[in-house]
């Protein structure tokens, strides 16, 4: 079954500072990938997919096949940025999520 | 549109109650996922259904775990008899539909406390 691994619990940078979030999978074809957020007293919601190759919010999350992963980047934090961020794998027709990760921009 | 509803809110029950956990799916949405949360395990999908019929049940913890759709606009996840385990935030989500291109829009969570 594919698995999504999220390494870091908790991560803690300074505003202004580089960010990167972990994630890698598991799955021997070719996946599909999100990032799905939760701020503070809001819902779950997604952020963005591999699929997109886009950048929302200044992040993006580049799929390296070789690595398996799908890290979540932004140059520079900024205060609002703190939330649970979850990366997720579609599989058989549903969402994996992995662990997730709570970060905490530093002021 | 209000988004996905969730009811109630917060629930504190004892245990070996029964435990009723309601969503109302956004309108047109086409399918209907229940995921729980907590510390130790994450994000997990308990259950999903299209078009009102269960299509995967494999995350249901045990038979204590049971989960309706009657129609298209309301499901519910019921716990009996509710554990201290069961503690956790009870999410549910609908999206247009099952494909992985449609994205899935989250409730604000039931947060579920058996004591």
């Amino acid at each position: 079954a594919q698995r999504v691994t999220q390494p870091e619990k908790l991560l803690s940078v300074f505003k202004g500072a580089p960010v990167e979030l972990k994630c890698n999978y598991s799955y021997s074809g070719s996946p599909e990938l999100f990032w799905y957020v939760q701020y503070s007293r809001q819902r779950l919601q997604l952020l963005l997919r591999h699929i997109s190759r886009e950048s929302i919010k200044g992040f993006t999350a580049d799929l390296n096949k070789g690595e398996t992963s799908f890290h979540l980047k932004k140059p520079f934090a900024q205060e609002e940025d703190s939330a649970m961020y979850y990366c997720a794998s579609w599989e058989a027709q549903k969402l994996v999520f992995g662990q997730g990760t709570r970060l905490t921009i530093n002021p | 549109d209000a988004g996905v509803i969730q009811s109630p809110r917060h629930e504190v029950t004892e245990m070996g109650q029964e435990v009723t956990l309601r969503c109302k799916p956004i309108s047109g949405h086409n399918s209907l996922f229940w995921y729980r949360q907590t510390m130790m395990r994450g994000l997990e999908l308990l259950i999903y259904f299209n078009n009102n019929v269960p299509i995967d049940d494999s995350g249901m913890p045990e038979d204590r775990f049971s989960a309706k759709m009657p129609n298209a606009s309301f499901s519910t996840l019921k716990i009996q008899p509710s554990e201290p385990r069961d503690s956790a935030v009870y999410f549910c989500a609908s999206s247009l539909s099952r494909g992985s291109g449609d994205t899935q829009y989250f409730g604000p969570g039931t947060r579920l406390t058996v004591l």
